[in-house]
């Protein structure tokens, strides 16, 4: 079946750090990408998309995503994190499967 | 602009009730469908359509019911409610005919459900 992973259930990193977020997905052919991101108390805002082509992907908010065929990842990152960015971040995947998501707690 | 808009946004209600959470679209999107978050699952796949008149169960359809009669409305209704089905449901539409999720979803804000 189609699937997506997030390993990690929660992350903490202080505020100007580096964030990565880890996404693997299960299936062999090119699969559509997605990351999402659900603010507290808010709905869920699309990040950035993964269609086929470049597989470096920029989006919103500073964030970008890299596509790795041969890890079957698709890892989330931003250089500097904001307080703004704690929040929950979901990989997501056709047939619109979500990751059970990674929690960002941004220190001061 | 209005969206994806859900109603209630909040719910209690007693086993055995039923209820009727509404969804409504502004944007003439074909796809819709309702996503159920529980903590550390993420979201599940209850129902979802690709039209007027036509529906599909998702991943975690039993309990549940939906129709769709116009391309705007996608109501979800619960006929029975059990306290399993305590959680935050949300609507989301897209653009296109098909579930292979290639556009982007807009999700509605969210309603929170308690089953006592």
């Amino acid at each position: 079946a189609q699937s997506v992973t997030q390993p990690d259930i929660h992350i903490t990193v202080s505020e100007g750090a580096s964030l990565e977020l880890r996404c693997n997905y299960s299936y062999g052919a090119t699969p559509y990408l997605f990351w999402y991101v659900q603010s507290p108390g808010q709905g869920l805002q699309l990040l950035l998309k993964y269609f086929s082509g470049d597989t470096l992907v920029q989006g919103i908010k500073g964030f970008e995503a890299e596509f790795k065929r041969s890890q079957s990842s698709f890892n989330l990152r931003k250089p500097s994190v904001h307080w703004s960015d704690a929040a929950e971040y979901f990989c997501v995947r056709p047939k619109l499967s979500f990751g059970a998501g990674t929690t960002v707690t941004v220190r001061a | 602009n209005a969206g994806v808009t859900q109603t209630p946004k909040f719910q209690v209600l007693k086993t055995g009730q039923s209820m009727t959470l509404q969804c409504a679209q502004d944007m003439n999107h074909e796809y819709m469908s309702w996503y159920r978050q529980d903590p550390g699952m993420g979201l599940r796949l209850i129902h979802y359509s690709v039209g007027a008149g036509i529906t599909d169960q998702g991943e975690v359809p039993n309990g549940y019911n939906v129709s769709r009669s116009t391309t705007e409305d996608f109501p979800l209704r619960l006929l029975s409610a059990a306290p399993s089905q305590t959680s935050v449901y949300f609507c989301a539409s897209s653009s296109g005919r098909t579930a292979l999720g290639t556009g982007e979803l807009f999700f509605g804000e969210g309603s929170r459900l308690t089953v006592l």
